[in-house]
């Protein structure tokens, strides 16, 4: 299947900072990338849409000035989460959409990236 | 009512065992379908498409009903290795992706 990045994988960071983490696809071409976070035992929630060359949609409760998202090309999406406090620490996970020949799509999730704010 | 959902289990089965998980949807207009398979503190992988005539693939088999709005997941012959949250994702009109829950399963020798 296709293959998406994640960059960092895992980052610590003091309460305040603003973390910036990438979304790519590596081997396709992604207009449209998707933001979840994931809590302990809790199913992923969409928290945005990130279409290319586009303003992000974000989902109902997300604050969009505290979870910036770009997606400057069909392969980079990245979400900054600005000022970050403690609970924010989560896992958030990328995904992009493929688009198959028969027109399905189908999600290529990143590895995640784990991030703790102490 | 939840847009897409599942029984959260766990599913405590023998190896061995042949074990099936159900997924309900409420957007009669959903396009397509899929089954998800996620590792503890791992990504969700891509386990199989559901297409309306069903589909199967070694052990696992996914079927489809429009009619009464659900999908399966049927695993035969479980193993060890099976032991995961199984996501069940719905896309709907917009192609934006709804997820379950999840259906913890656990297979033990």
């Amino acid at each position: 299947g296709a293959v998406v990045s994640q960059h960092p994988s895992w980052v610590i960071c003091k309460s305040g900072t603003s973390v910036k983490i990438e979304c790519r696809s590596l081997d396709f071409q992604a207009t449209t990338m998707f933001w979840y976070r994931q809590f302990p035992k809790q199913s992923l929630m969409l928290m945005a849409t990130s279409n290319e060359g586009s303003k992000a949609t974000y989902e109902q409760g997300v604050e969009k000035d505290k979870f910036l998202i770009n997606h400057a090309s069909l392969t980079l999406s990245t979400l900054t989460v600005t000022s970050a406090h403690p609970e924010d620490s989560s896992f958030y996970i990328c995904s992009a959409r493929s688009q198959s020949r028969d027109s399905t799509d189908t999600q290529y999730f990143g590895p995640g990236t784990r991030l703790t704010v102490l | 009512r939840k847009e897409v959902e599942q029984d959260p289990g766990p599913f405590n089965v023998p190896e061995g065992a042949t074990v099936a998980f159900n997924c309900t949807y409420s957007n009669s207009a959903s396009q397509s379908f899929f089954w998800y398979r996620q590792d503890c503190r791992k990504e969700p992988k891509l386990l199989m498409s559901v297409y309306s005539s069903g589909n199967e693939d070694g052990r696992f088999t996914a079927q489809l009903n429009r009619a009464s709005q659900y999908i399966s997941l049927l695993i035969r012959d479980s193993k060890l290795s099976d032991s995961a949250t199984y996501l069940c994702v719905v896309n709907g009109g917009s192609y934006i992706p709804t997820f379950g829950r999840g259906t913890s399963l656990i297979v033990h020798p």
